[in-house]
């Protein structure tokens, strides 16, 4: 999507290092997601926020943070403590305001891996 | 919880074949329907959508059909491409929030590979 900024799209981590995959949005969209793909899996969601200055785990949240201090942002921060960070990480937004029809966006995302 | 169920792949075709990929699913209520495509190395990109019952949602020659009675929503192309080549995703939102905020739940994605 035109409207959603991921960067960089390539990023290598060493051992006991965080990193963090910047996310921006110009669609105005409030809600904001992280989903991490696997060879051959689906997507699984890591972190979510639904407005400014709040965020819920997903299903995967250990080795990862999250902030959401402006609207237009939602960076994600891969830990040390993740020890298998090496994945195809996607950024989702979606307008609540459109309802529940409407999809969610998707970044072109970011490829990390170990060093 | 919610899950998804999709046809394993990967699928290989000859170019102007027939293609269905199947997609079943259990959600609380109606859910939102979705079809994603994913090509090679992008993120994921929005490829039709089915919001009620018997909806159909159409798009780029694909079509799928909200079947409430299967709780089903497969995909169909009556003549494939080599630019069709391309990974796809089932994926329903149930019509709740809170906790269930928005979430899309994915399948494990079907890899389609047309030859010409």
């Amino acid at each position: 999507d035109g409207g959603i900024t991921q960067s960089p799209k390539y990023l290598f981590r060493k051992e006991g290092q965080n990193v963090t995959l910047s996310c921006e949005q110009n669609l105005n969209h409030d809600a904001m997601y992280w989903y991490r793909q696997d060879p051959g899996q689906g997507l699984r969601l890591i972190y979510y926020s639904q407005i400014v200055n709040d965020f819920q785990k997903g299903d995967i949240a250990e080795g990862y943070s999250v902030s959401r201090e402006k609207k237009e942002s939602f960076p994600l921060t891969v830990t040390s403590a993740q020890k298998n960070p090496t994945a195809f990480y996607l950024c989702a937004t979606w307008d609540p305001a459109g309802g529940f029809n409407q999809p969610q966006h998707f970044g072109d995302g970011t490829r990390l891996s170990i060093l | 919880g919610d899950s998804v169920t999709q046809m394993e792949g990967p699928v290989t075709l000859s170019e102007e074949a027939f293609l269905t990929i199947n997609c079943t699913y259990t959600a609380t209520g109606y859910p939102s329907l979705f079809w994603y495509v994913q090509y090679p190395g992008e993120g994921l990109q929005l490829l039709l959508k089915a919001t009620k019952a018997d909806d159909k949602g159409s798009n780029k020659g694909f079509e799928a059909t909200y079947r409430k009675e299967t709780t089903s929503f497969h995909l169909e192309k009556g003549s494939v491409q080599v630019s069709d080549s391309a990974v796809y995703f089932c994926a329903p939102r149930p019509h709740a929030g809170g906790t269930s905020y928005g979430k899309l739940t994915f399948g494990q994605g079907t890899i389609l590979t047309v030859h010409p």
